[in-house]
This record gives structure tokens, C-alpha cells and sequence, in this order.
């Protein structure tokens, strides 16, 4: 069984570019979370797609945004890029939306502004 | 709103020595528990979970908790090794209009010697 992955593993941009990061959830899963972990901080929930719709929102801005696909899989789009941004985004993947379900972590996108 | 509050780190320890690592939180109706760890380079690992008051989660010699009446989660370990050494995060799941996001605390880092 296939576990959860991302693509890229490691990017730089410079401010003002977009970005986009790419997940594939686990084998049978159709729940995909994206949360942003700043250095030596805890991962902070950025959104949550449950059968290719958005199913949740963190406290983040619009510009940034995401899509799931028939699939499953999922992208984390962010525009305008600015240097807080920099940080580890990491996808996660659950076999459904319920609150005690277990969520699966990918090995993340490690992103860095300049 | 949910938060997850975590001993700070660094916690260095010997070699076979005890862990403990002490997780509260603040949230209202039933959430569930977690305990999730991260090493070097790497994204999260479950560790343990648990769904229910006084459920006890356990894996790999870890066990915690989930104490409704001190809305604690503590992890423990009787004899660590030094492959222990990691950041090990706490985290908490309700079904909310935001879906079912993971709240993590800060995380704490352990560091094992031998």
C-alpha cells in the first residue's frame, strides 16, 4: 500500500511568484488536509477537501487555495508569495471527514521565499 | 477557540531512562486525542491516538491517557532508546463546520544519549 506522498520535495521562489505543491493521498482515502509547519512551530491548518470539495478553513488568506481532484489527489496553490511563507507544507490524507478519524502525513514540500 | 498546550523543549535524557511529556487541551464537546512524532527531515507519524475519555492509546512502548476531568493527554515511555529522540506533537480532532482538523500544540523536542 502506497502511502501518502508530495511533489516537490524542496522549492524556492522569490517573493511575489506563485507556487503550486502537489499531494497523493493513500490508497482508498478521500479526505486530503494541507497544513503549513513553520520552523520549530507546530503544523497550522490551512484547508481540507473531502470528495473534491472544500470541507474547512484555517485562519489563512485567500490567496491561498487548493483543489482535489476525482482522484483524490490534491494541490496547494499560493499567490503573491511572500517571505513568511516559507515554511514545511505538509499534505494529509484520512479515510473520511469524521473527527476521530486518523489523518496520514506525507514527508511534506519544504518551501523557501526569498 | 481549540488549542493544545505541550511541555517545552528541549527534554535531553539518558539512555533507559523515563519520558514524560504532558499534553493539555482546551476544547469543547468530545474530541479526539493524538500523539504524533516527527524526526529529522521527515514529515508526522502517528504515534497513538485516542477517541474517548479514559481510553488508553499505546504503541511501541508509548501509552497515554485521555483524561477528561484534567483535559490532559500525557505521553510516556518507561525505558527510551536513543532512536526515540524526535519532536513528538499533541494534537486534538472534532468534527466542526471546519471539518475534522488536526490543533496541535508547539511540540517538544527529546533528545536521547546514550
Amino acid at each position: 500500500e502506497t502511502g501518502v506522498t508530495q511533489s516537490p520535495t524542496h522549492l524556492i521562489k522569490t517573493r511575489g511568484q506563485q507556487v503550486t505543491l502537489r499531494c497523493s493521498s493513500q490508497s482508498g482515502h478521500n479526505t486530503v488536509s494541507w497544513y503549513q509547519q513553520a520552523l520549530g512551530q507546530g503544523p497550522q491548518f490551512i484547508f481540507q477537501y473531502y470528495r473534491e470539495e472544500e470541507n474547512g478553513r484555517g485562519n489563512f488568506p485567500p490567496r491561498f487555495s487548493g483543489l482535489q481532484f476525482p482522484n483524490y489527489s490534491s494541490e496547494l496553490n499560493v499567490n503573491a508569495l511572500e517571505l513568511d511563507d516559507s515554511a514545511l507544507y505538509l499534505c494529509a490524507s484520512s479515510l473520511a471527514a469524521g473527527g476521530s478519524e486518523t489523518q496520514y502525513f506525507g514527508p511534506g514540500t519544504r518551501l523557501l521565499v526569498l | 477557540g481549540d488549542s493544545v498546550t505541550q511541555m517545552e523543549g528541549p527534554v535531553t535524557l539518558s539512555e533507559e531512562a523515563c519520558l514524560t511529556i504532558n499534553c493539555t487541551y482546551t476544547a469543547t464537546g468530545y474530541p479526539s486525542l493524538f500523539w504524533y512524532v516527527q524526526y529529522p527531515g521527515e514529515g508526522l507519524q502517528l504515534l497513538l491516538k485516542a477517541t474517548k475519555a479514559d481510553d488508553k492509546g499505546s504503541n511501541k512502548g508509548f501509552e497515554a491517557t485521555y483524561r477528561k476531568e484534567t483535559t490532559s493527554f500525557h505521553l510516556e515511555k518507561g525505558s527510551v532508546q536513543v532512536s526515540d529522540s524526535a519532536v513528538y506533537f499533541c494534537a486534538l480532532s472534532k468534527i466542526k463546520a471546519a471539518g475534522n482538523k488536526l490543533t496541535f500544540g508547539g511540540g517538544t523536542r527529546v533528545l536521547v544519549k546514550p
